[in-house]
C-alpha cells in the first residue's frame, strides 16, 4: 500500500524566514503535485512535476521532485502572512484513471 | 473553459437519512471524475472514480456509492447515512490525456 507522508504536520513561523515541507513516499513513482488549501475551501493547484530532477517555482514558493529518493519539498522563501494555509502533496499513481493519493497535509502559519 | 460546479456546499442531515451529492463538469468532453473524502483535520481520501458514463471504480468499501448517468455528470449518495459519513467531499476532474485535477468548491457533510 502506497504511504505519502509529509513532514511537519504542523508549523509557525515568523514572516521573512524560510523553511521546508517534506513529502516522501513509499513507491515508484514519477509524478507529484502541490495543492493548497485554505480553511473550509477546495484545493488549489499549486504545482505538478513530472520528472526526476522537476524543480517549479512560483513566487515565494519552489517545489522540487527527486523520484530516486521518493522525495518532494516545497521550499517557502521569505514567508508573508498571505502564505498561511495547509499544503498537501499527493503522488499519482495512475493505472487507467488517474489515483492520487494524499499526504496527511501541513497546516501552515505565518505569523506577522 | 472549464469549469466544475459542486452542490450543496453545506449539508447537515441526520443519521439513516439518504444523501446525494452531485457534481457537474462544462466546458469539456469525456473526462474522468472522482469523489474525494476529507476527514476533519486530515489529508483527501480517494472514493470514487469513472472514466465513463456508467463506469464506476470504487477505492474503499463504505456506506456510498456513485453513479455516472451523463457524460459529465457524476452523483455521490447513500441510502443510509451514518455518524462516520461526516466530512468535507470533493468532487475532480481531470482530461484523460493530462495529469493535473482540478477540485470543486466542495460539500461539507455533517451527519447528526
Amino acid at each position: 500500500e502506497l504511504k505519502v507522508e509529509q513532514n511537519p504536520l504542523f508549523l509557525s513561523m515568523q514572516e521573512g524566514k524560510n523553511y521546508t515541507i517534506y513529502c516522501n513516499y513509499s513507491t515508484t513513482s514519477d509524478r507529484l503535485y502541490w495543492y493548497r488549501q485554505d480553511p473550509g475551501k477546495s484545493l488549489e493547484s499549486l504545482f505538478v512535476l513530472l520528472s526526476n530532477g522537476a524543480v517549479k517555482q512560483e513566487g515565494r514558493l519552489m517545489a522540487s521532485l527527486d523520484t530516486k529518493a521518493r522525495l518532494s519539498t516545497l521550499h517557502i522563501t521569505a514567508a508573508v502572512h498571505d502564505l498561511s494555509a495547509t499544503y498537501f502533496c499527493a503522488v499519482d499513481i495512475t493505472q487507467g484513471a488517474q489515483k492520487l493519493v494524499f499526504g496527511q497535509g501541513t497546516r501552515l502559519t505565518i505569523n506577522p | 473553459s472549464q469549469t466544475i460546479h459542486q452542490w450543496p456546499a453545506t449539508l447537515v442531515q441526520p443519521v439513516g437519512s439518504p444523501l446525494s451529492l452531485e457534481c457537474t463538469v462544462e466546458g469539456t468532453s469525456n473526462p474522468n471524475l472522482y469523489w474525494y473524502r476529507q476527514a476533519a483535520g486530515r489529508g483527501l481520501q480517494l472514493l470514487f472514480y469513472s472514466v465513463g458514463i456508467g463506469q464506476i471504480s470504487s477505492e474503499v468499501p463504505q456506506n456510498l456509492s456513485a453513479s455516472r448517468p451523463q457524460d459529465r455528470q457524476f452523483i455521490l449518495s447513500s441510502k443510509k447515512l451514518l455518524l462516520s459519513d461526516s466530512g468535507f467531499y470533493l468532487c475532480a476532474w481531470n482530461r484523460p490525456s493530462e495529469t493535473e485535477a482540478f477540485f470543486g468548491q466542495g460539500t461539507r457533510l455533517t451527519v447528526v
